[in-house]
């Protein structure tokens, strides 16, 4: 069993629309998470970063953690045609070599 | 601006022939490792550097190798390449919690 489970997609949804992208990983000494998002012949890019549990709003982008779930979302509203992209969440416990665990992505397609 | 750098974009090599995959960082950070990515298996760590001279492995270490004798440079090298080592790769750089990546390389072993 991977350490981090990601649906690949494709996720394919009208321009508007609210995007649910989610992550379950098994370790329970994850501390901290993020999502990258990576266009395509690019590297990732860091989107949204938090500690531990809760939430952290960037614009139209929102990061949930539940730790007693082991589950982390990415919500997108109002979602464009320019987030059409490859969203990988990843996780650490962070410790001093910086070991980051990161999902196989999820294909997102926003339709115009 | 800062970056970084990986060269080339694109390579294709034939089995056992040694090479080479450069990446640079203008951002003068200490921390920088070399990750591959695979369909379905998502980024894994090959090797990591703390600062100069300071290198420790990965999660998929085998057939690679790195230096680091300067802060700005950490090359991947590949003495004896197999078509197992077929990859998209990346360096990165870290600042704090952010990770800086390069744009990638594509590497086919035949």
């Amino acid at each position: 069993q991977k350490e981090v489970e990601q649906d690949p997609g494709p996720l394919s949804v009208p321009e508007g629309a609210i995007v649910s992208l989610n992550c379950t990983y098994s370790n329970s000494a994850f501390q901290y998470f993020m999502w990258y998002r990576q266009y395509s012949r690019k590297g990732p890019e860091l989107l949204m970063y938090t500690y531990s549990s809760g939430n952290k709003e960037d614009g139209r982008f929102t990061a949930q953690v539940d730790k007693s779930s082991k589950y982390i979302s990415l919500f997108i509203r109002d979602s464009q045609p320019s987030d059409s992209a490859t969203y990988l969440c990843a996780m650490s416990q962070m410790d001093s070599s910086y070991k980051l665990i990161f999902g196989s992505g999820t294909r997102l397609l926003v339709r115009p | 601006e800062a970056q970084v750098t990986q060269n080339p974009r694109y390579l294709i090599t034939v089995t056992g022939k040694k090479l080479t995959v450069t990446c640079s960082q203008n951002m003068n950070h200490e921390y920088m490792s070399w990750y591959r990515q695979d369909p379905g298996l998502g980024l894994r760590q090959i090797y990591y550097s703390m600062n100069v001279e300071v290198t420790d492995k990965g999660d998929v270490p085998e057939g690679y190798k790195v230096s680091r004798k300067e802060k700005r440079n950490f090359p991947l090298i590949l003495e004896s390449p197999s078509p197992n080592q077929t990859s998209l790769y990346f360096c990165a750089s870290r600042s704090g919690e952010k990770l800086f990546f390069g744009s990638g390389t594509q590497l086919s072993v035949l």
